[in-house]
């Protein structure tokens, strides 16, 4: 399978505590986007990067949050101090760059409860 | 900002032809696309539109796009059981070009028998 993977697939964890997901995009895309999708709504993005570098920031991601792509290859997404307001599902996405209309292409997402 | 908007839920009779509309607000936005999203999956891309054209076609899907009333449109012919999913409305290259895709809240599609 050569789609966008993304681990663990579901995370339940308490108010207060640290997680990190993981995402491999597809080997020859460039670009990898963090999105959050809460219940009943669509995706909302949250950042975004090109190989190594970050590009943009939504301003959902708080100072909780970070982001990495070492080495413009797989990326983490860090929360910390867990909130039950972070309870979601994260969605990775990448594109190959050289063409803005590249649509993205998503994982099957981490689903996060915090209790 | 952005802002892409499309009904909740629609309700169709398998065999019949099922549309989805969506509203967006940025005239400048430059690709449309449709993504279809199954219970506890993520987003494939069903299809898109550059915003030069008014029309794609591909086997029972069918987009319409009117960009002076900035109105987008999905036509599923001949909708089957297995089509009973939430369709997302997103669209990218507007103001700014950074090309990010700003997705509407779906459109929970149901297909009765």
């Amino acid at each position: 399978d050569t789609g966008v993977s993304q681990d663990p697939r579901h995370k339940i964890t308490k108010r207060g505590q640290n997680v990190t997901f993981r995402c491999d995009p597809i080997s020859e895309h460039n670009r990898l986007y963090w999105y959050r999708q809460t219940l009943g709504q669509g995706p909302e993005f949250l950042t975004y990067f090109q190989n190594e570098a970050q590009l943009e920031k939504s301003r959902l991601l708080s100072d909780r949050f970070s982001a990495e792509r070492p080495k413009g290859s797989f990326s983490t997404l860090e929360i910390q101090r867990t909130e039950q307001g972070d309870s979601a599902m994260y969605l990775c996405a990448s594109s190959p760059t050289g063409r803005e209309d590249s649509p993205l292409h998503f994982g099957n997402g981490t689903r996060l409860t915090v209790t | 900002g952005e802002d892409v908007e499309q009904s909740l839920f629609l309700s169709v009779r398998e065999g019949d032809s099922s549309v989805i509309n969506c509203t967006y607000t940025d005239s400048s936005s430059t690709y449309l696309y449709w993504y279809k999203q199954e219970p506890g999956a993520g987003l494939q891309l069903l299809t898109y539109i550059f915003s030069n054209m008014d029309m794609k076609q591909d086997q029972r899907l069918t987009v319409l796009l009117n960009k002076k009333d900035k109105h987008l449109s999905l036509r599923i012919a001949d909708t089957q059981t297995g089509d009973s999913a939430i369709y997302f409305c997103a669209e990218s290259g507007g103001a700014g070009g950074s090309y990010i895709p700003t997705f509407g809240r779906g459109t929970s599609l149901i297909v009765h028998p």
